[in-house]
């Protein structure tokens, strides 16, 4: 089946700094990746949607240039967290879709610390 | 835009009870229907999904129901077991062979006591 690996799984970093996250798709093209947030206890929210070449939909109140989106091929979407700070710790995950029959293929989340 | 709506927030039931959990929709255009379960710190794992061409689906233990005019779907577990506790969300899109973006509902905390 469908598989979307997504790194790292944890991180910790220091307020100011900036983080990337990544999402490869394995097996299959995914032609959009979907980005959320999840805070606990919590629904998904979603973040920003980007297509394979083109520049990224972001959701209304979403900072765009805090959140760059990159989606340069159809194996690989990544998501920067720039500047961060403590209201930015959040379990981040991607969702991809592109091949008929799957639905939709989820990574396995990151859980974003800020110190 | 869609907006889902999930009830209940949380449900406990016995070890055996069946759970019954609904959603409704607002998009007449949406056309697939997924069921998530996700535990504590993982990703949502896809256990049932209809499309609108379908009124029922069934999968052992675990069954959705559709109903379009009403613009609502329901997940229906039987013989609950302590496993499958988690929380589980509801969600609907529109699209074709590649589907648009998901909107979730806000969640269900099941819990099975043994």
């Amino acid at each position: 089946g469908a598989v979307v690996s997504q790194h790292p799984s944890r991180v910790i970093c220091k307020s100011g700094t900036s983080v990337k996250i990544e999402c490869r798709s394995l097996d299959f093209q995914a032609t959009t990746m979907f980005w959320y947030r999840q805070f606990p206890k919590q629904s998904l929210m979603l973040m920003a949607t980007s297509n394979e070449g083109s520049k990224a939909t972001y959701e209304q109140g979403v900072e765009k240039d805090k959140f760059l989106i990159n989606h340069a091929s159809l194996t690989l979407s990544t998501l920067t967290v720039t500047s961060a700070h403590p209201e930015d710790s959040s379990f981040y995950i991607c969702s991809a879709s592109g091949q008929e029959g799957y639905g939709y293929t989820f990574g396995s989340g990151t859980r974003l610390t800020v110190v | 835009g869609e907006n889902v709506e999930q009830h209940p927030s949380t449900l406990s039931v016995q070890e055996g009870d069946s759970a019954v959990i609904k959603c409704t929709y607002s998009d007449s255009a949406s056309n697939y229907f997924p069921w998530y379960k996700q535990e504590l710190g993982k990703r949502p794992q896809l256990i049932i999904d209809i499309r609108s061409n379908v009124g029922e689906k069934k999968d052992q233990r675990i069954a959705v129901t559709l109903n379009k005019t009403a613009k609502h779907f329901s997940l229906h577990i039987t013989e609950t077991q302590p496993e499958d506790s988690a929380v589980y969300f509801c969600a609907a899109s529109s699209g074709g062979s590649t589907l648009g973006r998901l909107y979730f509902g806000r969640g269900t905390q099941l819990t099975v006591w043994p």
